[in-house]
């Protein structure tokens, strides 16, 4: 089953609304997610790394003030899309370490993806 | 040169046949490399991971890594029309902070035809 669960799936919305999508480890504690945007027949490239009790960790190009990150919890993580425009569509994934493998080289489990529609 | 190289297919076999997949890659300080299957609309799904040269095999799967070529390969035996999908390779490197960061390749479409 899931281990990263991702919500909601899938948002249409009109331009100009803020869009929050919610990253949970189901079953483990995480205290570093990362937040992935894929677009189509592209592969994913990391926008930010999100940090239990920190401030997130963004790719260059990234804006912050545009893709807000909270991590509230050791479960939790959420992307924030601010004032949503049209080019801000695309297929938003989080992911989270997995657990079994020692020290930080661990392989990423990752959510099922929110696709966003902005209108 | 992109630190990660795959040829993004698409890649059509019949049903039974040996699938091949194949990534290159520039970076020495990649130290794990995965492959994950990606169905439409969905998020990748964790298939193989190692961090040596050598083969490891799961089922049907089988990865391999040579470090001195760096050059990887998933082989699918038996290849089933549920294996249809895109297969994306991974490798990370040690980015500080007790953190490894993810590169992908593009992916590479599947489709087994039945």
């Amino acid at each position: 089953g899931a281990v990263v669960s991702q919500h909601p799936s899938w948002v249409i919305c009109k331009s100009g609304t803020s869009v929050k999508i919610e990253c949970r480890s189901l079953d483990f504690q995480a205290t570093t997610m990362f937040w992935y945007r894929q677009f189509p027949k592209q592969s994913l490239m990391l926008m930010a790394t999100s940090n239990e009790g920190s401030k997130a960790t963004y790719e260059q190009g990234v804006e912050k003030d545009k893709f807000l990150i909270n991590h509230a919890s050791l479960t939790l993580s959420t992307l924030t899309v601010t004032s949503a425009h049209p080019e801000d569509s695309s297929f938003y994934i989080c992911s989270a370490p997995a657990r079994g493998v020692g020290g930080g080289n661990q392989p990423q489990h990752f959510g099922d993806g929110t696709r966003l529609s902005i209108l | 040169q992109k630190e990660v190289e795959q040829d993004p297919g698409p890649l059509s076999v019949p049903e039974g046949a040996i699938v091949s997949l194949n990534c290159t890659y520039s970076n020495s300080a990649f130290q794990y490399f995965m492959w994950y299957r990606q169905y439409s609309r969905k998020g990748p799904e964790l298939l193989m991971y190692t961090y040596s040269s050598g083969n490891k095999e799961d089922g049907r799967f089988t990865a391999q890594v040579d470090k001195s070529s760096k050059y990887i390969s998933l082989f699918i035996r038996d290849s089933q029309p549920s294996d249809s999908a895109t297969y994306l390779c991974a490798m990370s490197a040690y980015s500080g902070a007790g953190s490894y960061q993810l590169t992908f390749g593009k992916g590479t479409k599947l489709s087994v035809i039945p």
